[in-house]
């Protein structure tokens, strides 16, 4: 893998259920792996920066674990709700910037 | 300090035209970064200042383009003859610029380019 591949591109859960997409990055010279969400008309808003094999981070519902010896990390979200409707981009550090994803679009059912 | 800011929101124009946006980064952060984003792409890089100065610049930003941060705070985003493949979000984040691989980059709401 040579760059950033989130898949599903698009994923619709019901309200009350949970759901986990993945990112696949390159996995040598790894430096760190950033989750952003990004709401439709609003700012791209970062959720965590990992960068250790193993990492695991959370923030509130939301979770993040990294794997960096295969090159890979999953965002979990617990029990969905209306709001968690949005694109969750994946990027990895190369160089001086970062080199993002096409990104998951995630639809909340009421 | 409410974040980044970015000016205009929308902008519309006709190909041929001008257009320059603007960007101010949160005021302490050193690193600011332009990035363009498509229909069904993520942002892809376009270049980056640590401070006035303008350290990489990717091969998407072709010689219509030019960035400047004069005094290594707003930036400024031109854009000259613009085409129809321009029409794009143009994001703009800054960052604290002290550890630049796993610092946070804050992003601006973007500027939405449509080219007629």
């Amino acid at each position: 893998i040579l760059n950033v591949e989130q898949s599903p591109q698009s994923l619709h859960v019901q309200e009350g259920d949970s759901t986990n997409f993945t990112c696949s990055f390159p996995s040598s010279n790894f430096y760190a792996l950033h989750w952003y969400r990004w709401e439709t008309a609003k700012s791209p808003e970062a959720l965590f920066v990992m960068t250790l094999n193993g990492d695991e981070k959370k923030k509130g519902r939301i979770s993040a674990t990294l794997n960096t010896k295969e090159g890979y990390s999953y965002l979990y979200i617990k029990g969905s709700q209306p709001e968690d409707s949005a694109t969750y981009l994946c990027a990895f550090s190369r160089d001086d910037k970062i080199i993002f994803g096409k990104g998951t679009r995630l639809h909340i059912l009421p | 300090d409410t974040g980044v800011s970015q000016n205009p929101r929308h902008k519309i124009t006709k190909r041929g035209q001008n257009v320059t946006f603007r960007c101010d980064p949160i005021s302490e952060h050193n690193r600011l970064y332009w990035y363009r984003q498509t229909l069904g792409q993520g942002p892809e890089f376009l270049t980056y200042f640590q401070n006035e100065a303008q350290l990489e610049k990717s091969r998407l930003l072709s010689d219509r383009f030019s960035a400047e941060r004069p005094k290594g705070s707003f930036s400024t985003l031109e854009i000259q003859r613009t085409e129809q493949g321009d029409s794009a979000m143009y994001l703009c984040a800054s960052s604290l610029g002290v550890a630049a691989r796993t610092d946070t980059q804050y992003f601006g709401p973007g500027t939405r380019l449509t080219v007629l």
